[in-house]
């Protein structure tokens, strides 16, 4: 089955650029969703098709999808950016989403 | 305002049955997938089934295949989860989603109703 690895932990101090890695084999070839989830709630979908931005999603949200990773990028970093991020495909090989297991941005 | 609402969750014994039920508002329910989502207390996403507008796509995570069952009532803009014979590593908050914003995603997501698989 297809993985999605991402690192447990990013750490970054306010106002400098963040970026949180996803890799799997080929992800290039597939498209890819990022989610943000603080302590408590539900997800929230801020990038999907590897770069778009749902409406309300602050433009410090980009993301870019190459070879075997694909990359969120907040810009500006604040406070209330700390959050665990998940990245996400549909493998259509095995008609599954997939998530990666995480990643916890600590905000210093 | 797209809303999605999870309910049903709750205690039950290893071996036993749950339905969830996730109603949906805000937007045309019939003309998007829905999904289940599951999170285990303290550790990540894990994708469990996805059931296409119409129904006729139909999907589950390998965990999970041959236990649980998808389904949606477009009328009443609702999505199900019969969740059979639970084991304990099934305990986990349970999100529905949309994919309202751009297929394939959770564009939207409820609030998550809690299932605990304990004896």
């Amino acid at each position: 089955s297809y993985v999605l690895t991402q690192p447990p932990s990013v750490s970054v101090a306010p106002g400098k650029t963040a970026s949180i890695a996803c890799g799997g084999n080929s992800i290039g070839s597939k498209t890819v969703h990022w989610y943000q989830q603080k302590p408590g709630q539900a997800p929230i979908l801020v990038i999907y098709y590897d770069r778009d931005r749902p409406s309300g999603i602050p433009e410090r949200f980009s993301g870019s999808n190459s070879g075997n990773t694909a990359t969120l990028t907040i810009s500006r970093v604040e406070a209330g950016d700390e959050a665990d991020y998940y990245c996400q495909v549909w493998d259509n090989n095995s008609d599954h989403w997939v998530f990666g297991g995480g990643t916890k941005l600590t905000v210093l | 305002e797209v809303q999605l609402v999870e309910s049903g969750g709750g205690l039950v014994k290893p071996g036993g049955s749950l339905r969830l039920s996730c109603a949906a508002s805000g937007f045309t329910f019939s003309s998007y997938d829905m999904n289940w989502v599951r999170q285990a207390p303290g550790k990540g996403l894990e994708w469990v089934s996805t059931i296409s507008d119409t129904s006729r796509y139909i999907y589950y995570a390998d965990s999970v295949k041959g236990r649980f069952t998808i389904s949606r009532d477009n009328a009443k803009k609702s999505v199900y989860l019969q969740m059979n014979s639970l084991r304990a590593e099934d305990t986990a908050v349970y999100y529905c989603a949309s994919d309202v914003v751009a297929a394939g995603t959770g564009g939207y997501w409820g609030q998550g109703t809690l299932v605990t698989v304990s004896s």
